[in-house]
């Protein structure tokens, strides 16, 4: 089974700085998706990024960035520029190709952008 | 974009009566269908699959009796969670997945207070 890991329960940084939120993940998969979702106060789930494992070119969002190591199984997130409204609850999931396609997640990092 | 719309965003009902969730995929068509609980500062739970012309799949500790789902076309699945308690009380999030991207996309959510 897969697991997935947040070591970090909770950040904090001032607006327009820089920060990285970790994940770690464990399986014996070789073609599978990791994703960063984020939750606001809202509750609503949004993608944030998609990275396939098959390709080695960390994938970018605009400010959004990923460091992906597949052999290390590190998926990190990197936020640039961080905003008042990138204050929300951030899950890293996983997700193995074919069959049921089933999320799952991290148990989700708490960033705060302070002013 | 991929939108997912979820209705109602709240409700309050009585126990023992039977609340009706649907999910829909506004705009794009899904095979496929999940549906998650997610308990205050936690992460989400699968609570089952819902695929479109079949039976759902539900994990394990998941009552199907109790969370009847129905995925009767490619847009819309419904969860009803039928003899409500207050311990059913929590925040439903639907996803659905697009079959090109391999990837979920979420619904608002909705908070389910039982009295």
């Amino acid at each position: 089974a897969q697991t997935v890991t947040q070591s970090q329960p909770e950040m904090s940084v001032q607006e327009a700085e820089t920060v990285t939120l970790s994940c770690t993940y464990d399986t014996s998969e070789s073609n599978y998706y990791l994703f960063w979702y984020k939750q606001p106060p809202s509750r609503q789930m949004i993608l944030v990024i998609r990275q396939e494992a098959y390709k080695q070119q960390n994938a970018t969002e605009n400010r959004f960035s990923v460091n992906f190591q597949k052999a290390a199984k590190s998926f990190s997130l990197k936020i640039s520029d961080s905003q008042l409204g990138d204050t929300a609850m951030y899950f890293c999931a996983f997700m193995k190709r074919g069959g049921a396609q089933k999320l799952v997640f991290g148990q989700g990092t708490r960033l705060t952008i302070n002013p | 974009g991929a939108v997912v719309s979820q209705h109602p965003s709240w409700v309050i009902c009585k126990s023992g009566t039977s609340v009706k969730i649907e999910c829909r995929s506004l705009d794009f068509q899904a095979t496929t269908m999940f549906w998650y609980r997610q308990f205050p500062k936690q992460s989400l739970m699968l609570m089952a699959t819902s695929n479109e012309g079949s039976k759902a799949t539900y994990e394990q500790g998941v009552e199907k009796d109790k969370f009847l789902i129905n995925h009767a076309s490619l847009t819309l699945s419904t969860l009803t969670v039928t003899s409500a308690h207050p311990e059913d009380s929590s925040f439903y999030i639907c996803s659905a997945r697009r079959t090109e991207l391999e990837t979920q996309y979420f619904g608002p959510g909705t908070r389910l207070l039982v009295l």
